[in-house]
């Protein structure tokens, strides 16, 4: 059960589109189309943006989107604003009821 | 609202035990898993395990098994999450939140309500 793999940090001008990659294994992001994303702003709770690779829950903005391939999930934001600073976790099932987190990627909204 | 409300912050010794509480309200308590999850200070999330409320079946992260036991009582709608032989390193906050229905033939395996958080500070 080890975390999955994420960039320290990411960063992009306001209107920019940046992608935060997630890397696990062929026991958890590639074997599974589970993977979920998270927005936390500093000093608040974890709040879900994707799920399911690709799916946004009711009143997320279109302009974050999911993807896989293989083992590698990624985040895509679009027109980057000033509200989209703050750390972003991918997590994945890894079967057998179990699920992991990635370290963590920071976006600055340069 | 849908809600999940968590018991206040601990101070604890090395080597004791903490239970950090999670009251459920605006659902049917029974009907989703509930997980924990940490998140020790400027790091990331860590998963630690979840609990079935109608069964009381819990599912815990390898590195906690044998120190973490999650119980609920489906009378006042809670969890919790009791973390025993306290290290330094177990300073966090602890989030309870909310999984799948229990009864999905498609579970989703996603966290879509958080509680607010217990901070738990192990120090001598």
């Amino acid at each position: 059960q080890s975390a999955l793999t994420q960039p320290a940090s990411v960063s992009g001008s306001p209107g920019q589109s940046i992608t935060i990659s997630c890397t696990g294994t062929s026991s958890d992001v590639g074997n599974y189309n589970l993977v979920s994303w998270y927005q936390q702003h500093p000093g608040k709770v974890p709040k879900l943006q994707i799920f399911e690779v690709r799916k946004r829950p009711s009143g997320v903005s279109d302009r974050f989107s999911g993807s896989k391939s293989g083992n590698t999930a990624s985040l895509t934001i679009s027109g980057l604003q000033a509200e989209d600073e703050g750390d972003y976790y991918c997590s994945s099932y890894a079967g057998s009821s179990t699920w992991v987190f990635g370290g963590g990627t920071k976006v600055t909204v340069l | 609202q849908v809600q999940l409300v968590q018991s206040g912050a601990e101070v604890k010794k090395p080597g004791t035990s903490v239970k950090v509480s999670c009251k459920a309200s605006g659902y049917t308590f029974n009907d989703y898993y509930i997980h924990w999850v940490r998140q020790a200070p400027g790091q990331g999330l860590e998963w630690v395990g979840r609990i079935t409320p109608n069964s009381g079946g819990t599912s815990y992260a390898l590195k906690f098994q044998g120190r973490v036991t999650m119980t609920r009582d489906t009378s006042i709608n809670t969890a919790h999450m009791e973390l025993s032989r306290l290290r330094l390193d177990d300073t966090a906050v602890y989030y309870c939140a909310r999984g799948d229905y229990t009864g999905s033939p498609i579970p989703h395996h996603a966290f879509d309500i958080w509680g607010q958080g217990t901070m738990v500070n192990v120090s001598s």
